[in-house]
């Protein structure tokens, strides 16, 4: 995914609400990927994370979609919470298991 | 749990100053990475460093430097600072035992006047 600088795309939901975020990675010899949750003025949080041998994985009212053919990662939460407000990335790491690359942000916001 | 431990926490900066910003990883972990996040952007890999060895390197300029201590702890040694230079700088840790999961810390936010 590409930087989108400081126009950071915004889904706005309702409270209780599904969401998705989607996010399109770039390296298709990625086998490892991690969706981070970033409140302001803190560091990117762990959320739920997936390898490329899964297509689907499930946490605590989290879902990471993987579809390797187009090269696209999806985040689902289950009836959003006002707590869940903050911007997600998804990240990338292939096979030599170090740097992460980071696609755009997405912020959400949950309307009580 | 103990987390990664940044310092400090704000540092503001003239131009052409030197800056070094702290990173203390997580208990046992072995291996530490470094991220700057320009304002309303990704974060970007600059380098990290395994067992004290530098492992990976990314987009870090030359103006920059970091090093492993034998404590884990690490330390990114910022030279000639550029106005550009402002950004929230993260470290992350890991180790074997938690695989590729990289754990953040709060950040530094860098100021450059």
């Amino acid at each position: 995914g590409e930087s989108v600088g400081l126009h950071l795309p915004t889904l706005s939901v309702q409270e209780g609400d599904n969401s998705i975020i989607n996010c399109a990675y770039s390296n298709s010899a990625s086998d490892y990927f991690i969706w981070y949750k970033q409140e302001s003025g803190k560091g990117p949080q762990f959320i739920i994370d997936i390898r490329s041998n899964m297509d689907k994985r499930q946490g605590q009212r989290v879902t990471v979609l993987l579809n390797k053919t187009v090269k696209h990662l999806s985040l689902q939460i289950a009836a959003t919470q006002p707590g869940d407000s903050a911007v997600y990335f998804c990240a990338e790491q292939n096979n030599a298991g170090n740097m992460l690359t980071f696609g755009g942000g997405t912020r959400l916001m949950v309307k009580p | 749990a103990a987390g990664v431990i940044q310092s400090p926490r704000h540092l503001i900066k003239e131009k052409r100053e030197t800056a070094t910003l702290k990173c203390y990883p997580i208990p046992r972990h072995d291996t530490v990475y470094w991220y700057q996040q320009g304002p309303g952007q990704d974060p970007q890999f600059l380098i990290s460093f395994y067992e004290k060895m530098q492992s990976d390197k990314g987009s870090i300029p030359d103006r920059f430097s970091a090093q492993q201590f034998s404590d884990y702890h690490s330390e990114l040694n910022m030279s000639s600072l550029e106005l550009g230079d402002s950004a929230l700088y993260f470290c992350a840790s890991s180790s074997f035992s938690t695989g590729t999961k990289q754990f953040f810390g709060p950040g530094t936010r860098l100021t450059v006047l």
